[in-house]
């Protein structure tokens, strides 16, 4: 299995701060995800990237950014967080393939002030 | 686009009764399905997938789902509901953007309550 590190548990950040959530996967999986998970709206995805430098737009992507500058590291970043981020993130690598097992950080729960 | 629609965000059955949780998709291509479920204060497991090999998919603890070309729809079931079964339940789809790179779309959930 891959094991998925996400850097923060538990962030308070006040509105306006810069945010800066880490993910590293310790194989070498091309597919990285970000996802919110939020009571009532299950997991929206934020961005996504296939490779280095690579990266694609999800279905929420307003308001974030991501850096992946190595294969195993994607990070997301919040240029200016509002109090509407609050949330868990989750980084998500998916194993080989286009069906291949989702794995899962342990999430990231931001509280922006 | 892809996307993923949970019936019910809250279902609650009987200890030994059948358990039901709708998944409806829509995806321009064949996709891949899948059920994750979440216990509480936990991380996301793997139930089971649908990768085109089997209609009928067996997966952990019981579960199953079947996938549904012509309703496009993926239902989870469980013959005899266990109280260890209250969760919530998660279907996704991975299927490709309008760039032609695979994403993973999850659905809202499903609450199952277990009533004994």
């Amino acid at each position: 299995d891959v094991k998925v590190t996400q850097s923060s548990r538990y962030l308070v950040k006040r509105t306006g701060e810069k945010v800066f959530l880490e993910c590293v996967q310790d194989m070498d999986h091309e597919n990285m995800f970000w996802y919110r998970q939020d009571p009532g709206l299950g997991l929206r995805l934020i961005y996504f990237s296939y490779d280095v430098k690579m990266k694609e737009k999800g279905d929420i992507p307003e308001g974030y950014s991501v850096s992946r500058e190595k294969k195993e590291r994607f990070s997301l970043i919040l240029e200016s967080a509002s109090t509407n981020q609050t949330s868990m993130y989750l980084c998500v690598v998916r194993g080989g393939g286009y069906t291949g097992e989702l794995f899962f950080g342990e999430g990231s729960r931001l509280t922006v002030l | 686009a892809q996307s993923v629609t949970q019936l019910g965000s809250h279902v609650s059955v009987s200890e030994g009764a059948l358990v039901l949780l709708r998944c409806n998709y829509s995806s321009s291509v064949p996709p891949y399905l899948f059920w994750y479920v979440q216990y509480p204060n936990q991380g996301l497991q793997l139930l089971l997938k649908y990768t085109s090999a089997a209609t009928l998919v067996k997966g952990i603890n019981g579960f199953e789902a079947e996938f549904k070309k012509s309703e496009t729809s993926f239902h989870l079931t469980k013959p005899s509901a266990h109280m260890s079964d209250a969760a919530e339940y998660f279907c996704a789809v991975s299927g490709s953007n309008s760039g032609g790179y695979q994403k993973v779309t999850f659905g809202t959930g499903t609450k199952l309550q277990v009533i004994p």
